[in-house]
């Protein structure tokens, strides 16, 4: 069955970078996007941006967009998250979700990972 | 930025009765590109209604979805015992993807 198995707990120190994988199966990798969304503790969900794994075109929201890095292995189907200069409040639970229906500003998301969660802490 | 807001912020019910959670757009979403989906304790997400009014793969009858422009809500028509959780919209018509503040499903 179709599933995303996301890379376990991070800790990192404020200012340190984090690498999360979302790795896939069961599906054609090339044939989607796949989307990054975190949600901190008591917070709302928060769409980071996304990768078209065929073509590896991202998009990124502009909070974002200076500090992150979607990128994927086709070979392995599996995309990454980068988040670099960590803040404390960038602890939360990092999602990969794949976009199963689109529209034009981005897709609804079908099938999610079981979330990673990263610690911003000194 | 599209900002949608969720209202209630917790709606406590019984199994059985009705649930109507209402999701409002700052702006109009675009062709009704709006997305419902069920969230639990400690578990993803779960898309339950795309285009505003269609059901994803497996998802009971009992869950609809209406709505254009600025005003969207989801309809429970029974509640079961695994309803109880977190609802959110996220809006998928324009860049950047949003997501409404939630509402909680609680038993009474």
């Amino acid at each position: 069955q179709v599933q995303l198995v996301q890379s376990g707990t991070e800790v990192k120190k404020p200012g340190a970078s984090v690498k999360v994988s979302c790795k896939t199966s069961g599906y054609t990798f090339t044939n989607y996007v796949l989307n990054w969304v975190r949600q901190a503790p008591g917070q709302r969900l928060e769409w980071m941006g996304w990768i078209d794994a065929g073509t590896a075109n991202t998009e990124y929201s502009q909070k974002f967009q200076a500090r992150v890095t979607i990128t994927r292995d086709k070979s392995a189907s599996t995309a990454y998250m980068e988040l670099s200069s960590l803040r404390y409040e960038d602890t939360a639970v990092y999602f990969c979700a794949r976009g199963g229906y689109w529209g034009p500003g981005g897709s609804a998301f079908d099938i999610w990972g079981q979330g990673t969660m990263v610690t911003v802490s000194s | 930025e599209i900002v949608l807001t969720q209202s209630p912020g917790t709606l406590s019910l019984s199994p059985g009765e009705r649930a109507t959670l209402s999701c409002r757009a700052s702006q109009s979403v675009s062709s009704s590109y709006l997305a419902w989906y069920q969230q639990k304790p400690g578990q993803a997400p779960r898309l339950l209604m795309f285009g505003a009014s269609s059901r994803d793969t497996g998802i009971p009858d009992r869950f609809s979805g209406s709505g254009s422009g600025t005003d969207f809500s989801l309809t429970i028509s029974r509640l079961e015992p695994a309803d109880f959780a977190v609802y959110y919209c996220q809006h998928y018509g324009s860049s950047p993807l949003t997501f409404g503040g939630g509402t909680k499903v609680e038993i009474k």
